[in-house]
């Protein structure tokens, strides 16, 4: 079966600092992965695209990488702020044309 | 910027009635999903369509679940009769993906509508 997963849960860190957060997942052949920010009760925002044949993407303060052939993507964020305390989701592209969702890491940033 | 709509934004229903929600993609997606997200947990698709046509419906529940998109444009999705179970945030997400077989085009979604049953 083909599955997301992202661990921590949940993640705390003050304001300021640089963080990573993880993405695993199980079968090598992807078409590509995103990841996507949800504030609470709200709907989903795409930040970050990779496509298989791409090593990472970045856009402002955020960087992400993808190493298929490990199943692990992750997502840099430089300098936290307040305004980046959601919950962060990434997905993948298998084979199957479905978008998989990992369950997700929620972040707080601790002014 | 272009936006997926959808409405409402909140529901709430007694167990056994019918609910509606309604999705606008952004214009010229013809690609929509429907998904549903238990609170905790990712989104789960239920359906896609391609135009006006279903193109996965794999995980709907078909005994109460309908969905559709008369004129490939905007879709409803129905739940008749709702259970308890049934809580949780439904999504539509829409693509600019143009036909099923490729993969890989960015999902942008909607603001959701937030389902409690009763």
């Amino acid at each position: 079966k083909q599955e997301v997963t992202q661990i921590p849960a949940a993640l705390s860190v003050p304001e300021g600092e640089n963080l990573v957060l993880n993405c695993s997942f199980t079968d090598s052949a992807i078409y590509n992965l995103q990841w996507f920010r949800q504030d609470p009760g709200k709907g989903l925002t795409s930040l970050l695209l990779i496509q298989s044949s791409q090593r990472e993407q970045t856009s402002g303060r955020l960087n992400a990488s993808l190493d298929k052939s490990s199943g692990r993507s992750t997502l840099y964020i430089a300098a936290s702020q307040p305004g980046d305390s959601a919950t962060y989701l990434c997905a993948v592209y298998f084979g199957n044309e479905k978008l998989t969702f990992g369950t997700g890491t929620r972040l707080t940033i601790i002014p | 910027e272009a936006e997926v709509a959808q409405s409402p934004r909140y529901k709430i229903t007694e167990k056994s009635q019918a609910v509606a929600f309604w999705c606008d993609p952004i214009s010229g997606h013809a690609t929509l999903y429907w998904y549903r997200q238990i609170l905790g947990q990712g989104p789960e698709l239920l359906v896609q369509f391609q135009d006006e046509s279903v193109v996965d419906d794999s995980q709907l529940p078909k005994d109460r679940f309908s969905a559709e998109r008369l004129k490939g444009v905007d879709s409803t999705l129905k739940i008749q009769p709702a259970e308890l179970g049934d809580s949780a945030m439904y999504l539509c997400a829409s693509s600019s993906l143009t036909a099923p077989g490729l993969a890989g085009y960015e999902q942008f979604f909607g603001p959701g509508t937030r389902l409690t049953v009763l």
